[in-house]
């Protein structure tokens, strides 16, 4: 798991507000996955994105939910507008350019999400 | 949806090898099958890949038969550090290359 770095680990919102959640994959990588897992549940594919670029999301909920990749800087996920079932680990993982389903992809450790 | 099916569980004896099977018979000739594992509370651990070949590294082994329908991951020596949740992953060869994953064996490492 070292290189992709995810920040806050823990962040805790009231319901109603904001969440952002940061991934910086690992060097040299230009292609990041996030993924949810709810307490007691396995993981979910959200959102698939190149640099300025979304190329998959399908496993996003239709609101509230948005995810960036800027050229510069790191990869965003924000959920606004928490609810209690907003609350879970969301995990960034990173991988090398695409073109192959021989390119590992890496996960970093998590943020653990908690509404109140 | 996964591709694949594991047992939900097994248990090991610390030292001797654990042995984690995979169905994944409808897998398509140019996907890969992929092993995670996480570890309770920690981001999911990347182990060994391969597509035809046997494969191993300083973690496991990958076994896949020759019908590729198949596969077994290797831990030659388990430790109670490898008590954890694996996951087998065919991985698609288009599109995003996501990895979808199911839901995995629960490994037991007992001392």
């Amino acid at each position: 798991n070292a290189g992709v770095m995810q920040n806050p680990r823990h962040l805790v919102r009231r319901r109603g507000q904001e969440a952002r959640l940061r991934c910086s994959p690992m060097k040299g990588h230009s292609h990041v996955y996030w993924y949810r897992q709810l307490p007691e549940e396995g993981l979910k594919f959200m959102v698939y994105l190149q640099k300025e670029n979304i190329i998959d999301e399908s496993g996003m909920p239709k609101e509230r939910f948005s995810a960036e990749f800027p050229k510069e800087g790191p990869s965003i996920l924000r959920i606004q507008q928490v609810v209690r079932g907003d609350s879970a680990a969301y995990f960034c993982a990173s991988s090398p350019l695409g073109g192959s389903s021989g390119n590992t992809i890496y996960f970093g450790e998590g943020s653990w999400l908690t509404v109140v | 949806d996964a591709k694949t099916t594991q047992p939900p569980s097994m248990d090991c004896a610390e030292g001797r090898a654990a042995n984690l099977p995979c169905n994944h018979s409808t897998i398509s000739g140019n996907e890969y099958v992929y092993w995670y594992r996480q570890i309770h509370s920690q981001g999911p651990q990347y182990i060994i890949h391969g597509l035809k070949n046997n494969e191993t590294n300083e973690m496991a082994s990958l076994i896949i038969t020759e019908d590729r329908k198949s596969s077994t991951l290797i831990l030659p020596h388990a430790t109670l550090r490898d008590t954890a949740v694996y996951y087998c992953i065919v991985r698609v060869a288009s599109g995003s290359e996501k990895l979808v994953f199911g839901k995995g064996t629960k490994l037991t490492v007992n001392p």
